[in-house]
């Protein structure tokens, strides 16, 4: 069936460090992939998404690729502030699912000053 | 601008109660959801709505119950609370399901603790 594998967290960076968070999926077709962040106390909301291979997802600075080859959707950012500390879900959504998402377990960002 | 507001924001319950969550949208979205967020594991559906009159089990449904009487609200009662119930419960609604062109919308959250 398909699944979602995030790199575990916490992740720890300084502030302005270059980030990176994993994020490998399985899946039969073309799904569409997502990104999802939780800040403390809230629920998620969608940070951004991409519908087929090369599709570059972005938004508030953050870019994802949509790598066909290596089943992957890593998020990126090249300069990290302290407001982005929270917890980042990786999601795919797909036919073979009835397009209900399948979701990685998270991964908690902590960004220091 | 309220989109989904879920009640209460905490709750305590001593094993072997019930209590409903309650869960409104705004937004006339036909499909809503009902999710549990534990430590490691990410977001696990218990069940969710295509719509008024419509419900139907996620991965997680023992031990819930849900109904859809208006579009606008999304009930999930627990019958006999059990510690495993012990959890952070979402409430997120869309126009489509969780499809690309149609993301997802969720409220804040309710705290659950089961002693």
């Amino acid at each position: 069936g398909n699944s979602v594998t995030q790199m575990e967290g916490p992740v720890t960076l300084s502030e302005e460090a270059f980030l990176t968070i994993n994020c490998t999926y399985t899946a039969t077709g073309y799904p569409s992939l997502f990104w999802y962040v939780q800040y403390p106390g809230e629920g998620l909301q969608l940070l951004l998404k991409a519908t087929k291979a090369d599709d570059k997802g972005s938004n508030k600075g953050f870019e994802a690729t949509y790598r066909k080859e290596t089943t992957s959707f890593h998020l990126e950012k090249g300069s990290v502030q302290v407001s982005d500390s929270a917890v980042y879900f990786c999601a795919l959504s797909g036919w073979d699912s009835n397009y209900q998402l399948i979701w990685g377990a998270g991964t908690k960002l902590i960004i220091k000053p | 601008n309220a989109g989904v507001t879920q009640t209460p924001k905490f709750q305590v319950l001593k094993t072997g109660q019930s209590m409903t969550l309650q869960c409104a949208q705004d937004m006339n979205h036909e499909y809503m959801s009902w999710y549990r967020q534990d430590p490691g594991m990410g977001l696990r559906l218990i069940h969710y709505s295509v719509g008024a009159g419509i419900t139907d089990q996620g991965e997680v449904p023992n031990g819930y119950n849900v109904s859809r009487s208006t579009t606008e609200d999304f009930p999930l009662r627990l019958l006999s609370a059990a510690p495993s119930q012990t959890s952070v419960y979402f409430c997120a609604s869309s126009s489509q399901g969780g499809s690309y062109n149609s993301p997802l919308h969720f409220g804040n959250g309710t705290r659950l603790t089961v002693t």
